[in-house]
């Protein structure tokens, strides 16, 4: 069974800093996809990264990029020069081999400050 | 450009009432369909998911059902409502089932049975 953990309930940050959400993985699968979504109060879920288990690069989006230590099973989403609109929960999600679904984690919650 | 849509955007229904939510995807051919459920201050679930119409596949045995009748369209049921239905249903497309597949999320239902 595929698991993700993200410790971190909650995290504060002052504009324009970066900060770092964690989230772990627990999968026998090979191959394999990491995702983070974040959700704004309006609850709709937006994609902002994906990473494949085999790619070679770290992803990055924008401000967005995505720390991938696969020795560690680790998936942390970095986000730089925050914004007062990055306060949201964030889920980091993963897509096992061969099943139709996402399997989330129970979120961080983002809070930035003026 | 493809977009997703939910109605209605909030419901409020008694006990043993029926229940009827529904998804509509627009720009896009024979995706793979999702309702994912999310109770408060949580992460979501999956309850159904669709890779072709009158094609269903159930996450989890529980109180609800789900149907398609058209290649961008799906519906989440219920014959008798239960309080442990409250939650917040999110429909999600993606154009495969593979891992490296990105779902893309609706706006939500918000359910709250009484």
């Amino acid at each position: 069974a595929q698991k993700i953990t993200q410790t971190q309930p909650g995290m504060f940050v002052q504009e324009k800093e970066a900060v770092t959400l964690d989230c772990t993985y627990d999968t026998s699968d090979p191959s394999y996809g990491l995702f983070w979504y974040k959700q704004p109060s309006s609850g709709e879920m937006i994609f902002l990264i994906y990473q494949g288990s085999y790619d070679q690069q770290n992803a990055t989006e924008g401000r967005y990029s995505l720390n991938f230590q696969k020795a560690r099973k680790s998936a942390n989403l970095v986000i730089s020069a925050s914004q007062l609109g990055d306060s949201a929960m964030y889920f980091c999600a993963i897509s096992p081999t061969g099943f139709q679904k996402l399997v989330f984690g129970t979120g961080t919650r983002l809070l930035v400050s003026p | 450009s493809q977009t997703i849509h939910q109605w209605p955007a909030t419901l409020v229904q008694p006990v043993g009432s029926p229940l009827s939510l529904e998804c509509t995807v627009e720009g896009t051919s024979n995706p793979n369909l999702y309702w994912y459920r999310q109770a408060a201050g949580r992460g979501l679930q999956l309850l159904f998911y669709s890779v072709g119409i009158g094609q269903i596949s159930s996450e989890v045995p529980q109180n609800l059902s789900a149907s398609r009748p058209q290649d961008r369209q799906f519906i989440l049921s219920s014959k008798k409502l239960l309080l442990s239905d409250s939650g917040f249903y999110l429909c999600a497309w993606s154009g495969t089932g593979a891992p490296t597949d990105t779902q893309y999320f609706g706006p939500g239902t918000r359910l709250t049975v009484l």
